[in-house]
């Protein structure tokens, strides 16, 4: 079954309002976790890594301030898409991690459609 | 030099036969190494994962790591329509995680 939990699968929201995307890890607890972005036949693009307790590491060029990631807890990450635009319009992606060798495994993933 | 490196090109395979991925790394201090498939409009699945040199087989998949030569391969035998996906490397290492960009492949009843 399912290792991490996102939600919701799909939200359409009009352009200017935020989202909330939610990750949660279910059995296991989730040192880092990972926000990935995908437009349609591109590949994964790593937005940002966030580590439990602290702030997240955003890549270059995403921005922070539109982008907020909270990870309060081993077994919670959250992805507020603020002020979006039919530019945010994308499928969005969580993963989660724990220690040692453990894999990562992945969010069934978000479609947001920006309008 | 990229960190985790697939062969961007699309592979075709007949139906039935062996399909062939190859991934290299760089960081040569990398412990764990996992393959990834993902369907179209989906998110990544995490399908085989290896830690030690040699070969790894699960059902239809085999994984081989080379650690010496800084690679590891997916062989999916007896490849069905089911497989076509596109297929993930990700090496993980000093408390990074990289992937390759993926490999599409197309099996072709």
């Amino acid at each position: 079954g399912a290792v991490v939990s996102q939600h919701p699968s799909r939200v359409i929201c009009k352009s200017g309002t935020s989202v909330k995307i939610e990750c949660r890890s279910l059995d296991f607890q989730a040192t880092t976790m990972f926000w990935y972005r995908q437009f349609p036949k591109q590949s994964l693009m790593l937005m940002a890594t966030s580590n439990e307790g602290s702030k997240a590491t955003y890549e270059q060029g995403v921005e922070k301030d539109k982008f907020l990631i909270n990870h309060a807890s081993l077994t919670l990450s959250t992805l507020t898409v603020t002020s979006a635009h039919p530019e945010d319009s994308s499928f969005y992606i969580c993963s989660a991690i724990g220690t040692g060798r453990s894999p990562l495994h992945f969010g069934n993933g978000t479609r947001l459609t920006v309008t | 030099q990229k960190e985790v490196e697939q062969n961007s090109g699309p592979l075709s395979v007949p139906e039935g036969a062996i399909a062939s991925l190859n991934c290299t790394y760089s960081d040569r201090g990398s412990q764990s190494f996992f393959w990834y498939r993902q369907y179209s409009g989906k998110s990544p699945e995490l399908i085989m994962f290896i830690y030690s040199n040699g070969d790894k087989e699960d059902g239809r998949f085999t994984a081989q790591l080379n650690k010496a030569s800084q690679y590891v391969s997916l062989l999916i035998r007896d490849s069905q329509p089911s497989d076509s996906a596109t297929y993930l490397c990700a090496v993980r290492g000093n408390n990074r995680l990289a992937f390759g960009k993926g490999n599409q492949v197309v099996v072709i009843p």
